[in-house]
């Protein structure tokens, strides 16, 4: 079975330092993965999507993927209030011919002003 | 991406009742997804719905619980049928958006359910 697996949290960081969120998968096939913002009580928003390992930016957003320790980690630089939410790392279930996604249980981020 | 609105954004309901949860797309796909986030808990898969065929179901999902229409590239329906308290989460539908160089997922705004 699919395992995709992060630190639940919380992780507070202070505003303007770099928060750091982590993430590993089991399927050593899986080609995509992603990173979706859920803040409270609403649905999860694409953030940033990475298909090769090493760093792939996106304004404050660095994603990192290493796909030989089966690993991806989403940077955020100069956090600030309004990243506080969780970050939830998903992987899709490939071979099946559509788009299933894995979802680890999320990593709550809470930014201090 | 394509813009998925779902409804009803939330509801409360009696026990034992069904509540069916609407998701139209504005443009069409393949295949609509549906899934479960119960509370404090990530996203869990119940179904993939493929139009003119019947959804298929993961483990631990079952039609006669959570039946599913597809009448069209565009709109999907869940049924969340004899709801007990354990009913009781975030329904999310999904979509996939074949772009020219890869594929992404996204999501409505969610139902939140609770019954009492």
């Amino acid at each position: 079975q699919k395992e995709v697996e992060q630190n639940s949290g919380p992780l507070s960081v202070p505003e303007g330092a770099i928060a750091s969120l982590n993430c590993t998968y089991s399927d050593r096939g899986s080609q995509s993965f992603f990173w979706y913002r859920q803040y409270s009580g609403k649905s999860p928003e694409l953030i940033m999507s990475i298909y090769s390992n090493g760093d792939k930016e996106d304004g404050r957003f660095t994603a990192q993927l290493n796909k030989a320790s089966q690993y991806v980690s989403l940077l955020i630089r100069d956090s600030q209030p309004s990243d506080s939410a969780t970050y939830l790392c998903a992987v899709p279930n490939s071979g099946a011919g559509s788009y299933q996604l894995t979802f680890g249980k999320g990593t709550k981020l809470s930014v201090i002003p | 991406s394509a813009v998925i609105s779902q409804k009803p954004s939330r509801d409360i309901c009696q026990r034992g009742t069904s509540l069916t949860i609407q998701c139209q797309v504005d443009s069409q796909v393949t295949m609509m997804f549906w899934y479960r986030q119960q509370p404090g808990q990530s996203l869990t898969l119940i179904a993939t719905a493929n139009q003119g065929s019947e959804a298929t179901y993961e483990s631990g999902f079952v039609i006669d619980k959570f039946p599913i229409s597809r009448p069209n590239l565009t709109f999907s329906t869940l049924t969340v049928s004899n709801m007990s308290p354990e009913d009781s989460s975030i329904y999310l539908c999904s979509v996939e958006d074949r772009g020219v160089r890869n594929t992404e997922a996204f999501f409505g705004q969610g139902t939140r359910l609770t019954v009492v």
